[in-house]
C-alpha cells in the first residue's frame, strides 16, 4: 500500500515552454501533498504544500506564479512549471500524506526536468 | 545554523559491517523522526518512523532517538551491497494551531553510503 506515482518520469523541454507534472496517490486518499525539488547531491527542498480544495502554501523564495499547483482531488495534484528556463532544471518529487496519518509522507519516484 | 545537520559522507563500508548514520537538530519542536532511503534518480523510500525517545527495530534497521540531546541515529546491521544509497533523516513538528505547518518535513543533507562486497 501507500504508493505514489508521478508522470512523466523524465521531460525535456525548450526554454519558455510550460511543463505539467502529475502526482497521484494510487491506493489511499491524500488530503495533503507536498512538492519538493532536489539538485544533484543535495537534499530535498520543500517548494509548497498542497491541500485538496484549497490554495497551495508556498515556501519562502518560491514563485507561486511560476510554479502553479493544483490539488483538485484527494488522489491528484499537479505542478506546472510555467515559462521554464534552464535554471529550473531539477529533480521534482511529490509526496502525499494519508488522511489517516499524522505526519507520515510517501514519496513519488520523481520527475527529471531538463530545460534546454 | 541549519535546523538539521547530517554528515554527507560519503561512507564506504565492507559487506556485513554495522553502519551508523546520525543527525542532530536544533529545533526542540521536532517530535516526529523519520529515516528515508533514496536510490539514485529515485524518490525517497520511508524506512523508519519514530515518535518517542528510545529505540525502534525493524529487521536489520534500528532507529534511535535521544530528544534530550537532539540526536537521532539509524543503525544498519549486516549491511549488504543493496543498502548502497543515500540515507536522509527527516523530522517534523507537532501540529500548530495555525494548521498549515503540520506534516512539513525538514530534511538533513543526506549521507551517501556504499557497501562494497
Amino acid at each position: 500500500g501507500a504508493v505514489v506515482s508521478q508522470h512523466p518520469s523524465r521531460v525535456i523541454c525548450k526554454s519558455g515552454t510550460s511543463v505539467k507534472i502529475e502526482c497521484r496517490s494510487l491506493d489511499f486518499q491524500a488530503t495533503t501533498m507536498f512538492w519538493y525539488r532536489q539538485f544533484p547531491k543535495q537534499s530535498l527542498m520543500l517548494m509548497a504544500t498542497s491541500n485538496e480544495g484549497s490554495k497551495a502554501t508556498y515556501e519562502q523564495g518560491v514563485e507561486k506564479d511560476k510554479f502553479l499547483i493544483n490539488h483538485a482531488s484527494l488522489t491528484l495534484s499537479t505542478l506546472t512549471v510555467t515559462s521554464a528556463h534552464p535554471e529550473d532544471s531539477s529533480f521534482y518529487i511529490c509526496s502525499a500524506k494519508d488522511v489517516s496519518s499524522y505526519n507520515e509522507q510517501f514519496f513519488g519516484p520523481g520527475t527529471r526536468l531538463t530545460v534546454l | 545554523q541549519k535546523e538539521v545537520e547530517q554528515d554527507p559522507g560519503p561512507l564506504s563500508v565492507p559487506e556485513g559491517a554495522i553502519v551508523s548514520l546520525n543527525c542532530t537538530y536544533s529545533n526542540s519542536a521536532f517530535q516526529y523522526f523519520m529515516w528515508y532511503r533514496q536510490y539514485s534518480r529515485k524518490g525517497p523510500e520511508l524506512l523508519m518512523y519514530t515518535y518517542s525517545s528510545g529505540n525502534k527495530e525493524d529487521g536489520r534497521f534500528t532507529a534511535q532517538v535521544d530528544k534530550s540531546s537532539k540526536y537521532i541515529s539509524l543503525f544498519i546491521r549486516d549491511s549488504q551491497p543493496s543498502d548502497s544509497a543515500t540515507y536522509l533523516c527527516a523530522m517534523s513538528a507537532v501540529l500548530s494551531t495555525g494548521g498549515t505547518s503540520y506534516g512539513k518535513l525538514t530534511f538533513g543533507q543526506g549521507t551517501i553510503l556504499t557497501v562494497h562486497p
